[in-house]
């Protein structure tokens, strides 16, 4: 089946510095790559959908300049958290969407990155 | 979005027993459903799906039963194992392409 990988698994930071996860397919082309935010004994929130070669879509109340997302590429995409603060310790997920068929829902999910601010 | 809640219920079951976790939706235009499997500090783990135009579809010791005319999706687990202890999602798919929106989740515990 279709692999996403994330990088890092963990990452600890002090408030005020900004950390990159990466998202990649590893044996597919993901035309649309998922981000998702999910808070302890809470379900996934998507935050935003990027396509390959063009902006980010934000959900409300996600602040796009503290999020950035770049999807440079079919196989990478890379959530930036600038300025972190504490309140956004939490466990980032990425999805990919592979292209190539025009009626596909699949959806398959990364090992999620834990992120504590401290 | 709809269908997040800040509450995890909480399934117990006895090893060998069969579960049956359930989850309504919200929105009548959703066509496509998964059920996904999330172990602790894990990614989702896809399960079974289903369409809309199916009310029910096995796989291997799991079911997934769709009824639309109450907007309730549940997910069978046959000779549950300690394996199987999770916490699972349901996921609905309301366009053609666009993204999911989950369901609160339960957790399942298997009891030996």
């Amino acid at each position: 089946g279709a692999v996403v990988s994330q990088h890092p698994s963990w990452v600890i930071c002090k408030s005020g510095t900004s950390v990159k996860i990466e998202c990649r397919s590893l044996d597919f082309q993901a035309t649309t790559m998922f981000w998702y935010r999910q808070f302890p004994k809470q379900s996934l929130m998507l935050m935003a959908t990027s396509n390959e070669g063009s902006k980010a879509t934000y959900e409300q109340g996600v602040e796009k300049d503290k999020f950035l997302i770049n999807h440079a590429s079919l196989t990478l995409s890379t959530l930036t958290v600038t300025s972190a603060h504490p309140e956004d310790s939490s466990f980032y997920i990425c999805s990919a969407r592979g292209g190539g068929r025009v009626l596909s829902y699949e959806q398959y999910f990364g090992p999620g990155t834990r992120l504590t601010v401290t | 979005g709809e269908s997040v809640g800040l509450h995890l219920p909480t399934l117990s079951v006895q090893e060998g027993d069969n579960s049956i976790i359930n989850c309504a939706y919200s929105n009548s235009a959703s066509d496509y459903f998964i059920w996904y499997k999330q172990e602790s500090g894990k990614g989702p783990q896809f399960i079974i799906d289903i369409r809309s135009n199916m009310d029910k579809r096995q796989g291997q010791r799991v079911t997934v039963l769709l009824n639309k005319t109450v907007k309730h999706l549940s997910l069978q687990i046959a000779a549950t194992q300690p394996g199987d202890s999770a916490v699972y999602f349901c996921a609905e798919n309301s366009y053609y392409g666009q993204n999911f929106v989950f369901g609160p989740g339960t957790r399942l515990s298997v009891l030996p």
